[in-house]
């Protein structure tokens, strides 16, 4: 089955950094990945998905890229700030069910 | 629109007894729902995946007999959590695909967190 594996699982950055996370898969029949937001206690919220036929994506301060070819995705972040703060997941997704497979998650901090 | 509400967003139990989680797509039809559980400062872990007016498909490793999950409509699943035990304790989030949309995404509920005492 799909293995996802996420990186680093800690990241600290100051205000106005950029911010990357790295995903890699397993399974090369995955063809959606998406990225979610969660903070403490509460639901993830998806903030960017990219599909397996597209090799970039870019929404305002966010991008995701996509090489299929090496089985990674990332997560790009520009321009921080401290309501960026949260953990952040990678997620895989193959087959009519679109079941998700997880990274382990990301802890951003921005410093202000 | 997309909105999918858990019921109760809280629970406390006695070890041994059962809990029923309910998990609602409240302006859309969910073909499918996802059952994932997420222990403290981990990742969101698939249970189960249910599909309304079938059996449940249950990811290796989970106790299908312990993890009672029922799909009655297309709008409300159900997860028993049955003979609990403190181990049982963590935070159970469902998610909802909507059909008919060409979209992918899922669509998460607030969470239920048990605690079993």
């Amino acid at each position: 089955g799909e293995n996802v594996e996420q990186h680093p699982s800690t990241l600290s950055v100051q205000e106005g950094d950029s911010a990357v996370i790295k995903c890699t898969y397993s399974d090369s029949a995955s063809n959606y990945f998406p990225w979610y937001k969660q903070e403490l206690g509460k639901r993830p919220q998806l903030i960017i998905d990219i599909r397996s036929n597209v090799g970039e994506k870019k929404d305002q301060r966010i991008a995701v890229t996509l090489n299929k070819t090496a089985k990674h995705f990332s997560l790009h972040i520009t321009e921080t700030q401290p309501e960026d703060s949260a953990v952040y997941f990678c997620a895989g997704s193959t087959g009519g069910y679109n079941k998700l497979i997880f990274g382990a998650g990301t802890r951003l901090a921005v410093h202000p | 629109g997309a909105v999918v509400s858990q019921h109760p967003s809280w629970v406390i139990c006695k070890s041994g007894t059962s809990v029923k989680i309910e998990c609602r797509s409240l302006d859309f039809q969910a073909t499918t729902m996802f059952w994932y559980r997420q222990f403290p400062k981990q990742s969101l872990m698939l249970m189960a995946t249910s599909n309304e007016g079938s059996k449940a498909t249950y990811e290796q490793g989970v106790e299908k007999d312990k993890f009672l999950i029922n799909h009655a409509s297309l709008t409300l699943s159900t997860l028993t959590v049955t003979s609990a035990h403190p181990e049982d304790s963590s935070f159970y989030i469902c998610s909802a695909v909507a059909g008919g949309r060409s979209t992918r995404e899922q669509y998460f509920g607030p969470g239920t967190r048990l605690t079993v005492t």
